[in-house]
């Protein structure tokens, strides 16, 4: 059994540049949620993806966007970087459109300067 | 609306001592409560779930966690630490509205 995956590891951007980060769900998952974690913070809910739409946001801007694949891996896009939105980057996947189990990928260090 | 509190931000302890590490959560709706761990540079693993049934869950490495819901607190406790039990840890409440809220975590500092 795979186990989420993320991609990549570490990312440097400049401020307005745009990113696209990656997750692969575990076997036999088909539900992806996106959480930012600052430094020092617990992880904050940015949005769930359940069969390739849309299933609940938290308190992001809609520069802050997502796809998922027909696959259920998904991506995270967010545009018009701002330097607070340098944080650690974790995709979790689980089975159907609740949060009873989420698994967590191993997050992308994103660093806007 | 939920929320998660951890009320100690660092916790440091001898090796083989006993711990205890505090969660009390707010819903108003029936909860599903987690506790993650984070080892540095990691990502979150989950460490132990109450969705229902019995309120003393149990971790396959020696934690443990009570669900009492007229203190709505779900602390976390391991009668013997190591030195490998060192990492952040993060309480988590979910319910049927999707997503995970989480706590500020509580990094625990194990010394020989």
């Amino acid at each position: 059994e795979t186990g989420v995956t993320q991609s990549p590891t570490h990312l440097i951007k400049t401020r307005g540049q745009q990113v696209t980060l990656r997750c692969s769900s575990q076997s036999g998952h088909n539900t992806v949620s996106w959480y930012q974690q600052a430094l020092g913070q617990g992880p904050q809910f940015i949005f769930q993806y359940y069969r390739e739409e849309e299933n609940g946001r938290g308190n992001f801007p809609p520069r802050f966007s997502g796809l998922q694949f027909p696959n259920y891996s998904s991506e995270l896009n967010v545009n018009a970087l701002e330097l607070d939105d340098s944080a650690l980057y974790l995709c979790a996947s689980s089975s159907g459109s609740g949060s009873y189990e989420q698994y967590f990928g191993p997050g992308t260090r994103l660093t806007v300067t | 609306a939920q929320s998660v509190t951890q009320l100690d931000s660092q916790v440091p302890v001898f090796e083989e001592a006993p711990v205890e590490l505090r969660c009390n959560y707010s819903s108003s709706v029936s909860v599903y409560l987690f506790w993650y761990v984070q080892y540095p540079n990691q990502g979150l693993q989950l460490l132990l779930k109450y969705l229902s049934g019995s309120t003393l869950v149990e971790s396959i490495n020696g934690f443990e966690a009570e669900f009492n819901k007229s203190q709505t607190s779900f602390h976390l406790r391991k009668p013997s630490v190591h030195i490998s039990d060192t990492a952040e840890y993060f309480c988590a409440v979910g319910g049927s509205n999707y997503k995970l809220t989480f706590g500020k975590g509580t990094l625990l500092t194990v010394n020989p």
